[in-house]
C-alpha cells in the first residue's frame, strides 16, 4: 500500500519568505509523487511531478520539489512566498507510470501569506 | 476550452432525493476517476473508468453508480442521498500509457444534502 503524509495542516509565511511545505512518503515500489494546488473553491491544478527522470523537479509558479530516496520526502520549495500562492497544497502519490492508476493523496496543508 | 468540466457546480438536495452529477473531458484521455472531498479536505478516489470499463471500485456504498456512455464522459448517479453524502466530488481524467502520469482535474461539484 501507498501513503503520503504531509507534515502541518497549517503553514503561514510572510511575504517574500522561504515556502516549505512537507511531504513524506510510503510505497513498497518506487513511487511516482506530485503536488498539486487548490485555490479557494476551485479544483486541483498539478504543480508538478516526480517521475523518476531526475531528483529536482521544477514546477509552474516557481515552485520545486526534490525527491530524495533516502529520507522518503518530496518536500515542496518556493524561495520567495507571494501573496497569490495563499491556497490548499496536496501531495499525493501513485504506484505507477503508466497513466491509469489511481492517486493516493495526502490530508493538505493550507498555505497563509502574512503581508 | 475547459479540459475537464463537471455539471453542475452546486447542488443542494433533500435526503432521500437521487441526483446524477456530470462530467466530460475535451483532452482525449482513456481513463477517467471521481474523487470525494470531505468537509476536511481530504481527498479519496471512488471510481475510475478506462475506456468506458471500470477498473477501480474503492468501498463507495452501492447507492453511488458511475456510468461512462463513452471516453470522454463519466457521471455518477447517487441514489437516496444521506446528509454524509455532503462533499465536493471532482472528476479527473488521465492519459494511459508509459510516461502519462498525472491527472487533471475539473472544478468540483459542491454537493449539501440537507
Amino acid at each position: 500500500a501507498q501513503s503520503v503524509t504531509q507534515l502541518g495542516s497549517h503553514v503561514s509565511v510572510s511575504e517574500g519568505a522561504l515556502v516549505l511545505l512537507r511531504c513524506n512518503y510510503s510505497s513498497s515500489v518506487p513511487p511516482y509523487l506530485f503536488w498539486y494546488v487548490q485555490y479557494p473553491n476551485q479544483g486541483l491544478q498539478l504543480l508538478l511531478k516526480y517521475t523518476s527522470a531526475a531528483t529536482l523537479v521544477k514546477g509552474i509558479n516557481g515552485f520545486e520539489a526534490e525527491f530524495k530516496k533516502s529520507e522518503t520526502s518530496f518536500h515542496l520549495t518556493k524561495p520567495s512566498a507571494h501573496m497569490s500562492d495563499a491556497a490548499e497544497y496536496f501531495c499525493a502519490v501513485t504506484k505507477s507510470n503508466f497513466g491509469n492508476e489511481k492517486l493516493t493523496f495526502g490530508t493538505g496543508t493550507r498555505l497563509t501569506i502574512i503581508p | 476550452d475547459t479540459a475537464v468540466s463537471q455539471t453542475p457546480k452546486y447542488l443542494v438536495t433533500q435526503m432521500g432525493n437521487d441526483k446524477s452529477i456530470k462530467c466530460e473531458q475535451n483532452l482525449g484521455h482513456d481513463t477517467m476517476y471521481w474523487y470525494k472531498q470531505d468537509s476536511k479536505k481530504f481527498l479519496k478516489i471512488m471510481f475510475s473508468y478506462n475506456n468506458k470499463e471500470l477498473i477501480i471500485n474503492e468501498t463507495v456504498p452501492n447507492r453511488f453508480s458511475p456510468k461512462s456512455p463513452d471516453k470522454a464522459h463519466l457521471n455518477l448517479h447517487i441514489n437516496s442521498l444521506e446528509l454524509g453524502d455532503s462533499a465536493v466530488y471532482f472528476c479527473a481524467s488521465s492519459q494511459e500509457g508509459a510516461g502519462q502520469v498525472g491527472q487533471y482535474f475539473g472544478p468540483g461539484t459542491r454537493l449539501l444534502v440537507l
